[in-house]
């Protein structure tokens, strides 16, 4: 079974630059997430899709931040304009659905992203 | 808010030797996960846990769960190398599955 896939997996870009990230899940994963990793820290998630539909986007950077699941598949998500905070891991996740009793994520490779 | 806190934040330990890795979190929830990281990799499931009580081993690896203390502990036996990364706890719940994760424990055997 293939993982998730992520790309690209390094990217440099300076500051207001803009930046996106693509991401394939597990075939027949309903739920996608995008979690972000700061060096030395636990991922925190930005934002939650079962199938093309946002569950939580409550700690998206909404003025920055945008993410899109259209046809319930792929994700991307877009950064614009990025900050030098935004230098992080950008890790996909996956899981088979919500509200299943055991509802493991399985994650992508990640992206690192660094904002000069 | 939910708060997850690990300790110890950084464990340097002579192989064969026990130790454990806390995780405690502040708000009920009803599943638990440790996670383990190499470095410059993904994260790597090891277990979930489910129910109060709940104990799961695989390998040199043993996580049980108190959901009534909001502790979940990952012991270490007669550790080696090879277990040397960085172990996450994360906690969910039910229908939402929105994972908040610890600080994380860098985990380094010496040989």
């Amino acid at each position: 079974e293939a993982g998730v896939a992520q790309s690209p997996r390094y990217k440099i870009i300076e500051k207001r630059q803009s930046v996106a990230f693509w991401c394939n899940p597990i075939s027949g994963h309903a739920t996608l997430y995008w979690y972000q990793q700061i060096l030395g820290q636990g991922p925190k998630l930005l934002i939650q899709f079962q199938n093309n539909g946002v569950v939580d986007d409550s700690q998206l950077p909404k003025d920055r931040f945008s993410a899109e699941r259209l046809k319930g598949v792929d994700s991307t998500l877009k950064i614009q304009p990025a900050k030098l905070e935004d230098s992080a891991v950008y890790l996909c996740a996956s899981s088979l659905a919500l509200k299943s009793s055991y509802n493991e994520q399985f994650f992508g490779p990640g992206t690192r992203l660094t904002v000069l | 808010e939910l708060k997850v806190e690990q300790n110890p934040l950084f464990l340097s330990m002579q192989e064969g030797k026990n130790y454990t890795i806390y995780c405690n979190y502040s708000t009920t929830s009803d599943r638990l996960y440790w996670y383990r990281q190499d470095p410059g990799k993904s994260l790597e499931s090891l277990f979930v846990l489910l129910s109060n009580g709940a104990v799961k081993q695989e390998g040199r690896l043993m996580a049980s769960l108190d959901t009534k203390a909001r502790l979940s502990t990952l012991h270490i036996t007669a550790a080696v190398h090879d277990l040397s990364a960085t172990y996450f706890c994360a906690v969910g719940n039910f229908g939402n599955e929105k994972l908040t994760f610890g600080t994380g424990t860098r985990l380094t055997i010496i040989p």
